[in-house]
């Protein structure tokens, strides 16, 4: 157990709609990673949340948007969903900033399902 | 390309020495990880490297860094059939981003 968690576990819903997945960091953790993995696009780097404001950003489609809040729980929304939005979506959590020079603990990851 | 290379498959037998290998693309990443994904689980770093080194050996693990060729590779001595798992390799990119590999589904038979 890395003690980050995320909710919910699995996810389907139908094109067109909007959802949003909930991550919650290990205790003492700031920063907060979003991953997407896909069959066809592997394992890819989202978005870095860093105390509260945004830090790095990956291939994010601009149908999704997250937020880190005060309590540095953390939230990816993704909306107009398509059907290859359907995939896993990791969180991930940092003591620091510096993603080179933290190690990241991984949630267990939503499964959206995209109909 | 942008992309960063595994083989797709490794299949190894209990005892033996699993070796996976990863080819990266930028040559200015300071660090270089393994991590593990167990089937419904989330990823695991298994062990990193740092790119002014050649070697780094962790209990059963060795990784081994050729920075000429970017290449990474992971060893497994004596392969537990609990070493059976998706293994990924990494780097950090500019602005911190952290590009994963395809992965190597290794699969250990007793």
């Amino acid at each position: 157990d890395s003690g980050v968690t995320q909710t919910p576990k699995h996810l389907i819903t139908a094109t067109g709609q909007r959802v949003t997945l909930r991550c919650s960091p290990r205790s003492g953790d700031l920063s907060v990673y979003w991953y997407q993995q896909s069959l066809d696009q592997g394992l890819q780097f989202l978005i870095q949340y860093y105390n509260g404001e945004e830090r790095a950003k990956g291939n994010i489609l601009e149908r999704f948007s997250a937020q880190q809040f005060p309590d540095l729980h953390s939230e990816l929304n993704l909306s107009s969903l398509e059907l290859g939005d359907s995939a896993l979506y990791f969180c991930a959590s940092s003591v620091g900033g510096l993603a080179e020079d933290n190690e990241q603990f991984f949630g267990p990851g939503t499964r959206l399902t995209v109909l | 390309g942008e992309d960063v290379e595994q083989s797709l498959f490794l299949s190894v037998r209990e005892g033996d020495s699993s070796v996976i290998n990863c080819t990266y693309t930028d040559s200015s990443s300071t660090y270089l990880y393994w991590y593990k994904q167990e089937p419904g689980a989330g990823l695991q770093l298994l062990t990193y490297i740092f790119s002014n080194m050649d070697m780094k050996q962790d209990q059963r693990l060795t990784v081994l860094l050729n920075k000429k060729d970017k290449h990474l590779s992971l060893r497994i001595a004596d392969t537990q059939t609990g070493d059976s798992a998706i293994y990924f390799c990494a780097e950090i990119r500019w602005f911190q981003k952290l590009v994963f590999g395809t992965g190597t589904r290794l699969l250990v038979s007793p």
